[in-house]
């Protein structure tokens, strides 16, 4: 099966810009995913990105695509307390039903 | 309106007991999924209905049973759990476009299962 990892743990401070990298290993992923999870909650889908782009911004979200070294990463702008979470990177494979996630970042925001 | 809803919230059940976890949404969406996940860890796939049919089971124990009553009710029964099966479980929806991969899934806030 794909392998996908992300680093564990993330600290900034606040205002600052956080940078979540994620790494994979099956390049047939159509599309592309980031889920956020506050604690005690379900997924919170961010922003996506199709596998023929290599960027995407949405507001203070900034999705970086570099297929040939299969490598995907979400930038947060000015970042804020309420970023605090974990971030998940996940890729459709299966014909589009089945998500492999990524193993999760945790960001801390401090002041 | 993009929301899941799941109940309860939070399940504390022994080991003998049958409990189920409800979920439901109303975006018309003809796919639904059940996930399992342990503290800190991503979600784990269980079971995907597609048009009101199982079409992805990942291998499940048994002691794990889905139902799909109709295109906006998802449910999941549970019966003679082990401690190992405490968690967060989640359910999840999102269009089956046969044709697109472009499935984007919304997910519910999750039943705490505690299994004593």
């Amino acid at each position: 099966g794909e392998d996908v990892e992300q680093s564990l743990f993330l600290s900034v401070r606040e205002g600052d810009s956080s940078v979540i990298n994620c790494t994979y290993t099956d390049s047939s992923s159509t599309y592309l995913y980031w889920y956020k999870q506050e604690p005690g909650a379900g997924l919170q889908l961010l922003t996506y990105i199709f596998s023929n782009m290599d960027m995407k911004q949405d507001q203070r979200l900034t999705v970086l695509l570099n297929k040939k070294d299969k490598h995907l990463s979400l930038r947060i702008a000015d970042t804020q307390t309420g970023d605090s979470a974990i971030y998940f990177c996940a890729g459709s494979t299966g014909g589009g039903n089945k998500l492999t996630f990524g193993t999760g970042t945790q960001l801390k925001v401090e002041l | 309106d993009t929301e899941v809803t799941q109940t309860p919230k939070h399940l504390v059940m022994g080991m003998t007991n049958k409990k189920s976890l409800k979920c439901e949404q109303h975006m018309g969406h003809r796919a639904m999924y059940w996930y399992k996940q342990k503290a800190k860890k991503p979600p784990e796939l269980m079971f995907v209905y597609s048009y009101e049919k199982l079409s992805i089971n990942e291998s499940v124990p048994s002691r794990f049973s889905p139902e799909c009553p109709n295109s906006s009710l998802l449910n999941l029964h549970l019966h003679a759990l082990q401690p190992e099966d405490s968690a967060l479980y989640l359910c999840a929806s999102s269009q089956d476009r046969r044709n697109r991969e472009m499935r984007e899934q919304y997910f519910g806030p999750g039943t705490r299962l505690t299994v004593t």
